[in-house]
């Protein structure tokens, strides 16, 4: 079946560090990818996502990109914050059908 | 993006009881699905709830354990029936819609359970 996999956590760096979390996935066909975020306390947010091949997500300085080639959706951010401390799960899914998450991955930025 | 509320936001019940979770959406949407999110785990379809028909559920979970209603396009009701602690979980719903963001789900809130 489908899975994704994630980097495992936690992650722990400074303050505008650059932060990437790996996620690559196993699926049939051609899914839509995420990132959903989950800061503490709260529910979980929609961060990004990415319909087709080559598609870039972006939001709030956070960046991924659709590589169908090596089947990854890693998440970037040049300069991370403390108010970027949360857990974020990357998923899949094909039209408006369930989403496969990840692990999670609990990002902490200290100052 | 639709905006939805649970109800209650959490929880703290006895070992054999039962518990109807609400989640209520403020438009009509195609898809409802309810999630469990077990203490530092991922999240997990339980299933999906259709309007008017029986929901469908994944592998692992049964209709006895966690009977769900969606009597309508904006509303659905999970209730976790006969809790063990195994059962305390943040339980999710989530929606989604027709439309240009048909792929998108959004999630409510969640109802934190504990059960002793």
């Amino acid at each position: 079946g489908d899975s994704v996999t994630q980097m495992e956590g936690p992650v722990t760096l400074s303050e505008e560090a650059f932060l990437t979390i790996n996620c690559t996935y196993t699926a049939t066909g051609y899914p839509s990818l995420f990132w959903y975020v989950q800061y503490p306390g709260e529910g979980l947010q929609l961060l990004l996502k990415a319909t087709k091949a080559d598609d870039k997500g972006s939001n709030k300085g956070f960046e991924a990109t659709y590589r169908k080639e090596t089947t990854s959706f890693h998440l970037e951010k040049g300069s991370v914050q403390v108010s970027d401390s949360a857990v974020y799960f990357c998923a899949l899914n094909f039209g408006n059908e369930k989403l496969t998450f990840g692990t999670g991955t609990r990002l902490t930025i200290i100052p | 993006s639709a905006v939805i509320s649970q109800k209650p936001s959490r929880d703290i019940c006895q070992r054999g009881t039962s518990l109807t979770i609400q989640c209520q959406v403020d438009s009509q949407v195609t898809m409802m699905f309810w999630y469990r999110q077990q203490p530092g785990q991922s999240l997990t379809l339980i299933a999906t709830a259709n309007q008017g028909s029986e929901a469908t559920y994944e592998s692992g979970f049964v209709i006895d354990k966690f009977p769900i209603s969606r009597p309508n396009l904006t509303f659905s009701t999970l209730t976790v029936s006969n809790m063990s602690p195994e059962d305390s979980s943040i339980y999710l719903c989530s929606v989604a819609t027709s439309g240009r963001s048909y792929n998108e789900q959004f999630f409510g809130p969640g109802t934190r359970l504990t059960v002793l």
